[in-house]
């Protein structure tokens, strides 16, 4: 079964910085591009950032660009998001999701319960 | 950077009616677009991807058609579980991006 466990959100103030952490089982994580995804709330879906299964690729919303660095271990099956320079736009919950199902078809098939960061003084 | 625009934003629909939603792209994405449902408190689910492939485990009820900037998702009969918002997503260039969702409510 895939799992995915984001952790590490909370309330930072604005100009603050959080690290993100999703810790995946059920699948070859080595295999699969990773992203984050975010929902601000009462709001709809942003994508945030992707990295690819060897972190040779990696790309950001504009939104987050020279703020926010995704990283990946492979060997412990992780997936992490640093997050600085936080403004009260960044609230949201994050979600953690590997590209592609176990079939490696497209799209996002499978999400974690999320963590919500809040930006806040 | 492509712009993922949704109409309409809420759709009132009775249970067992057609429901027709609609995705356009500020340019193309070829077929690389997919479709999520997601329900109040829940993290979304994969639809559709391709443009029209059902995803593992999607009922029939609900297909994807379009390519290039227009596509709609259909759900022949709506059933009270469907009752949900649905977002597109553009996958074919970077950045990525969704639309903004449109709401699905019982009419």
């Amino acid at each position: 079964e895939v799992q995915l466990v984001e952790s590490g959100g909370g309330l930072v103030k604005p100009g603050g910085s959080l690290r993100l952490s999703c810790a995946a089982s059920g699948f070859t994580f080595s295999s699969y591009s990773m992203n984050w995804v975010r929902q601000a709330p009462g709001k709809g879906l942003e994508w945030v950032s992707s990295i690819s299964s060897s972190s040779s690729y990696i790309y950001y919303a504009d939104s987050v660009k020279g703020r926010f660095t995704i990283s990946r271990d492979n060997a412990k099956n992780s997936l992490y998001l640093q997050m600085n320079s936080l403004r009260a736009e960044d609230t949201a919950v994050y979600y953690c999701a590997p590209w592609g199902d176990l079939e490696l078809n497209p799209g996002f098939d499978y999400w974690g319960q999320g963590t919500l960061v809040t930006v806040s003084s | 950077e492509i712009v993922m625009t949704q109409s309409p934003a809420t759709l009132s629909v009775s249970p067992g009616e057609r429901a027709t939603l609609s995705c356009r792209a500020s340019q193309s994405v070829s077929s690389n677009l997919a479709w999520y449902q997601q329900k109040p408190g829940q993290a979304p689910r994969l639809l559709i991807y391709g443009a029209s492939t059902r995803a593992t485990g999607i009922p029939a009820r609900f297909s994807g058609s379009g390519s290039g900037t227009e596509f709609t998702l259909t759900i022949s009969s709506l059933q009270s579980e469907d009752f949900a918002v649905y977002y597109c997503q553009q996958y074919n260039n970077w950045p990525w991006a969704f639309g903004q969702g449109t709401k699905v409510e019982i009419k």
